[in-house]
């Protein structure tokens, strides 16, 4: 059964970036898409984006393009979420998950909570 | 872009009572596109239903997911304190690719 390891919590300046990794045991990396989901404190679910590691394409909502950046790493079996020019607005917690068909979450990391403070 | 919309934003019952959530999409949507999601507080949401009606793995059959077109539901059969959590339907469409609703809380009255 595959399992999503994310990083830990990380605290971080307004206007700096974050880098939160997801890294992918039990199953085979390449085959499923990998997304990225965040929660706000009270809030609710919000998608960033995705990509399919066996052929590096990423996909960002328009309200995240040109600030997300989704990456992955085959040796390792890690997707990456970069975030520039945090807010305070991105205090959330962000979850990878894997897209599975039709069209769903079926796993999920276990969150990384990032706090943006001066 | 498809906007999803839930009714009631908070659900107040007691353990055994039935509880029926509303999801309604912005415009018609294909029911294979529809999926709802558990969510207690500090975890990660959990899948409950794909395609609008099928459970997902070890999800008890007390809930199910009906609906097509624009309107979809989630029934909990009988409320178990476990089933006490908010509740999320998620559309996946073209761009954005996942929506998700605002959410319905299942809560104690």
């Amino acid at each position: 059964q595959v399992q999503l390891v994310q990083s830990g919590a990380e605290v971080k300046k307004p206007g700096s970036s974050l880098k939160v990794s997801c890294k992918a045991s039990g199953d085979s990396f390449s085959t499923y898409a990998i997304s990225w989901v965040r929660q706000a404190p009270g809030q609710g679910l919000e998608w960033m984006g995705g990509i399919i590691p066996m052929f590096n394409a990423a996909n960002y909502p328009q309200k995240f393009r040109g600030r997300v950046t989704i990456t992955r790493d085959k040796s390792t079996s890690t997707v990456y979420l970069e975030l520039r020019s945090l807010t305070s607005e991105d205090t959330a917690v962000y979850y990878c998950a894997r897209v599975n068909t039709p069209g769903i979450l079926d796993i999920w990391g276990q969150g990384t909570l990032v706090s943006v403070s001066s | 872009e498809i906007v999803l919309t839930q009714s009631p934003g908070t659900l107040s019952l007691s353990p055994g009572e039935r509880a029926t959530l509303s999801c309604r999409a912005s415009q018609s949507v294909n029911s294979t596109d529809l999926a709802w999601y558990q969510q207690k507080p500090g975890q990660a949401p959990r899948l409950l239903i794909s395609g609008s009606s099928s459970r997902a793995t070890g999800i008890p059959d007390r809930f199910s997911g009906s609906g097509s077109g624009t309107d979809f539901t989630l029934t909990i059969s009988r409320l178990e304190p476990e089933d006490f959590a908010v509740y999320y339907c998620q559309h996946y469409g073209s761009s954005p690719i996942f929506t998700f609703g605002p959410g319905t809380k299942v809560d104690f009255k």
